[in-house]
């Protein structure tokens, strides 16, 4: 069974650019998360879907973050503008509708650089 | 107050030694979940091990195991005869009530010698 993909590993860019994040689940997978790495930190939770819904975006920066989940499947996330505060790895998780474990599995991540 | 505590911020073992790395947690929910991460240079978060609050046995998982006790609200992760290989960050999460959300601690950095 394929992991979650991500795409790209690596990104510099400067700040004020934007730059979007791709993400793919495991197959059959219903719950996909997006989050913030920053270094030295455990990843913060920044949005969770729920099919193509969101379930909880209250810890996503709605002012230069944004992300979509179409058809359920793939998923984005964007920054614009981005500030040199946003440097971190982005993670991506999905979770099958399994209770009460819903073990997530996480991507390679994205590892951005803001200069 | 922080939900995840892991308060060693860098452990050393030898390798075939056993190494214990710490855990607590803080929730007034009594259905929770607790998991261990590994995360190797490579960036990926791996699962290793899961432990439900209401089991009654600790979870093991191969070379892993999870000493869970409830009173005192710690979950310490138990590698047995350590490996080069398991060199990595290790991350303690715990996901409350019926949410999926995950919180994490901010991780403890294991260095195996040969």
């Amino acid at each position: 069974e394929a992991g979650v993909a991500q795409s790209p590993r690596y990104k510099i860019i400067e700040k004020r650019q934007s730059v979007a994040f791709w993400c793919n689940p495991i197959s059959g997978h219903a719950t996909l998360y997006w989050y913030q790495q920053i270094l030295g930190q455990g990843p913060k939770l920044l949005i969770q879907f729920q099919n193509n819904g969101v379930v909880d975006d209250s810890q996503l920066p709605k002012d230069r973050f944004s992300a979509e989940r179409l058809k359920g499947v793939d998923s984005t996330l964007k920054i614009q503008p981005a500030k040199l505060e946003d440097s971190a790895v982005y993670l991506c998780a999905s979770s099958p509708r399994t209770p009460p474990q819903e073990t997530q599995y996480f991507g390679p991540g994205t590892r951005l650089l803001v200069l | 107050a922080q939900k995840i505590t892991q308060t060693q911020p860098g452990m050393f073992v030898q390798e075939k030694e056993a190494v214990t790395l710490d855990c607590t947690y803080d929730t007034s929910d009594p259905s929770y979940g607790l998991f261990w991460y590994k995360q190797p240079s490579s960036g990926e978060m791996i699962f290793l091990i899961y432990q439900g609050s209401y089991d009654q046995q600790n979870a093991t998982e191969g070379r892993y195991s999870l000493n869970f006790q409830k009173a005192r609200k710690s979950a310490n992760l138990v590698i047995s005869a350590s490996q080069l290989g398991d060199s990595a960050m290790y991350f303690c999460a715990m996901r409350e009530g019926g949410y999926s959300t995950l919180t994490f601690g901010k991780g403890t950095m294991l260095l195996v010698s040969p």
